[in-house]
């Protein structure tokens, strides 16, 4: 039983686009991640959302956590080539990270 | 920046074969970590080592076998895998083991034949 899901599971769009990716889920975390995984690497931590209807700001990458702190979005603003990669959504249930839940990514390329 | 090391790369086996993969942080950091990441699936949490000692096992077959010598260097020992172990294995290191910022290496490719 997959606990976090994501959506789209792949999306392709041009340079200049606007997109949002979503994280699911029916449990409620304590905190939320985002990560981004380029081709060839490990993941990145991005940003951790804490407060139910939180909204983080990342240059022009957003990020908000749902008000029943179940779900999460990410936007990104005039993708660039350079946002290419894997973004992981993991929600947090716990301290440790035996409690860190991954959904199975959204696969993004940014067409120049 | 990434101050987690892992090799090789890749790895190709057979099912009869025995390898190690080598993780080393340059970090100061005493807790690390294996994770598998196999297509379509989430991240699984292998093993979880604080100052050396192993806290977590999430039901790994024995064929995995993890070794912490020290809190800069982990490996993971592998023995008669099967095909469906392919996967790129991940190592992570942080300063604790509470939740907090996780620095991952660039993972090793393994295709097992």
């Amino acid at each position: 039983t997959q606990l976090l899901e994501q959506s789209p599971q792949f999306l392709s769009i041009q340079e200049g686009e606007n997109l949002t990716v979503y994280c699911n889920s029916s449990s409620v975390f304590s905190s939320l991640q985002w990560y981004r995984q380029e081709p060839g690497e490990g993941p990145v931590l991005l940003v951790t959302v804490v407060t139910g209807g939180e909204v983080k700001k990342l240059k022009r990458l957003t990020f908000q956590f749902g008000d029943a702190r179940k779900d999460s979005s990410l936007h990104i603003t005039a993708a660039q080539p350079g946002d290419t990669g894997l973004y992981l959504c993991a929600g947090v249930r716990g301290t440790s990270y035996d409690k860190v839940i991954f959904g199975p990514g959204t696969s993004l390329s940014v067409i120049p | 920046e990434t101050g987690v090391t892992q090799t090789p790369r890749h790895l190709v086996m057979g099912m009869t074969n025995k390898k190690s993969l080598k993780c080393e942080q340059h970090l100061g950091h005493n807790a690390m970590y294996w994770y598998k990441q196999s297509a379509k699936k989430p991240l699984e949490l292998m093993f979880v080592y604080s100052l050396e000692e192993r806290v977590e096992n999430n039901s790994v077959p024995s064929r995995f076998s993890p070794e912490c010598p020290n809190s800069s260097h982990l490996f993971l020992h592998l023995h008669t895998l099967q095909p469906e172990d392919s996967a790129l294995y991940l190592c992570a290191s942080s300063p604790g083991t509470s939740v907090e910022t996780q620095y991952f290496g660039p993972g090793t490719r393994l295709l097992v034949l």
